[in-house]
């Protein structure tokens, strides 16, 4: 199992560009989600999905857009980037969402928005 | 809303007891956990307790919980080099609230 891998590893965007960061698990995952990290703010819960077609908010999701249409990926997209998106993304998934402490983290995306 | 509090650095020399605390606000979460980030890298969990436990040791890792004061506490016995890391304390079920990390430098 390749486990939950992120693509691309770094990313430069100027304002306003638009991309999709993407994230994929090979382990039949049900539960997946977006996490951004901030120096000094630890990791804030962005988007979430406990399934295929299934998706919610988590406590920062403006700016951003997810979807699931399959089991095994979960891109995160940013519709118009803005400086303040500056951050470390990570991609996670668990078993379900009754088995988030088994939650499986990827190495990351490191994006810059100037 | 949620929230996960813990103090953002803490040195203890190699050999001794490290003791990482958080408090927490949502006491309906199911699990608390303990997450390690090493530099570079993402999160590993380290390990996670059950609300309706006090206690919980895995070899080098005890972990107590508090509920009624909801304070959960991380101790690390025989600190060595290679427990340098961000450890991040957390809550939830569906959503999962992270503490914004404690960075344990370990001294010689």
């Amino acid at each position: 199992n390749a486990g939950v891998t992120q693509t691309p590893k770094f990313q430069v965007l100027k304002t306003g560009q638009s991309m999709t960061l993407q994230c994929a698990q090979d382990m039949n995952h049900e539960y997946m989600s977006w996490y951004r990290q901030d120096p000094g703010m630890g990791l804030r819960l962005i988007h979430y999905s406990v399934g295929a077609g299934i998706t919610d908010q988590g406590e920062v999701p403006n700016g951003y857009n997810v979807s699931r249409s399959t089991t095994e990926d979960f891109p995160l997209r940013l519709l118009s980037a803005a400086p303040s998106q500056t951050s470390v993304y990570f991609c996670a998934s668990s078993y379900s969402r009754r088995l988030t402490y088994e939650q499986y983290f990827g190495p990351g995306t490191r994006l810059t928005v100037t | 809303g949620e929230d996960v509090e813990q103090s953002l650095f803490l040195s203890v020399r190699e050999g001794d007891s490290s003791v990482i605390n958080c408090t927490y606000t949502d006491s309906s979460s199911t699990y608390l956990y303990w997450y390690k980030q090493e530099p570079g890298a993402g999160l590993q969990l380290l390990t996670y307790i059950f609300s309706n436990m006090d206690m919980k040791q895995d070899q080098r890792l005890t972990v107590l919980l508090n509920k009624k004061d909801k304070h959960l506490s991380l101790r690390i016995a025989d600190t060595q080099t290679g427990d340098s890391a961000i450890y991040f304390c957390a809550e939830g079920d569906d959503k999962i609230i992270f503490g914004k990390g404690t960075r344990l430098h370990i001294l010689p």
